[in-house]
């Protein structure tokens, strides 16, 4: 069974608006990773967050964690018509080395 | 040259034949893993090896079956393909105290 779940599981906005997408899970976590997935292609590590931490930044993604209520989000700024692409938060439970993946959150950037 | 590579990148077969699909990869990770991705559903772990002679299940492991000729291969098999194996097949690694995963570009299977 899945961890993670996203929403909204679509956002469409416009080239230079901020998107925002949430991911929740059941069970506690090590750390939780955002992975981002252009068509049909592989996916590609974004951002990891550790269960210790609230916040983290790298360029212009923003993740928060929030462990009192099982959730993140990732934040995308000044969006581009190249951040179209789905976005999978994954959870580490235990740091066992296996990922759980939600099911995504597909964003497209309007020009 | 990419580090995780999955060969064939398409592959159409019939309900019944066996199918290979073969992971290599160059960045010297212990842990490599298969996953398959249903439209809707993200991705879900089929198999999973920790180095040569550690082999796991992952969460949907019935219908599969791997094998890890060496570190940096791990082969994923259909015994007998059904339909409902169509799917996009992905490969991955990863390495040590860090937590992030490596993936490959993905096999594109269908089973008529």
């Amino acid at each position: 069974s899945q961890q993670g779940e996203e929403d909204p599981q679509a956002l469409s906005i416009q080239e230079g608006e901020n998107a925002t997408m949430n991911c929740s899970y059941k069970t506690s976590i090590n750390n939780l990773q955002w992975y981002r997935q252009n068509s049909g292609r592989g996916l590609v590590h974004l951002i990891l967050i550790r269960s210790n931490e609230r916040e983290k930044h790298s360029g212009r993604l923003r993740v928060t964690l929030d462990t009192s209520k099982k959730s993140s989000s990732l934040l995308i700024t000044a969006s581009r018509a190249a951040d179209t692409a789905s976005y999978f938060c994954a959870t580490d439970p235990s740091n066992d080395y296996k990922l759980s993946f939600g099911a995504g959150t597909t964003v497209t950037v309007r020009a | 040259d990419a580090d995780v590579t999955q060969t064939p990148r398409n592959r159409i077969t019939k309900t019944g034949k066996r199918i290979m699909l073969e992971c290599s990869q160059t960045k010297g990770h212990d842990r490599m893993y298969w996953y398959r991705q249903d439209p809707g559903l993200g991705l879900r772990l089929i198999y999973y090896s920790f180095d040569v002679k550690d082999i796991n299940k992952g969460e949907i492991s019935d219908g599969y079956s791997v094998s890890r000729q060496a570190q940096a291969k791990f082969s994923l098999s259909l015994e007998s393909a059904i339909p409902n194996q169509t799917a996009l097949y992905f490969c991955a690694t990863r390495g040590g105290s860090a937590g992030e995963q490596f993936f490959g570009p993905g096999t594109r299977l269908t089973v008529l």
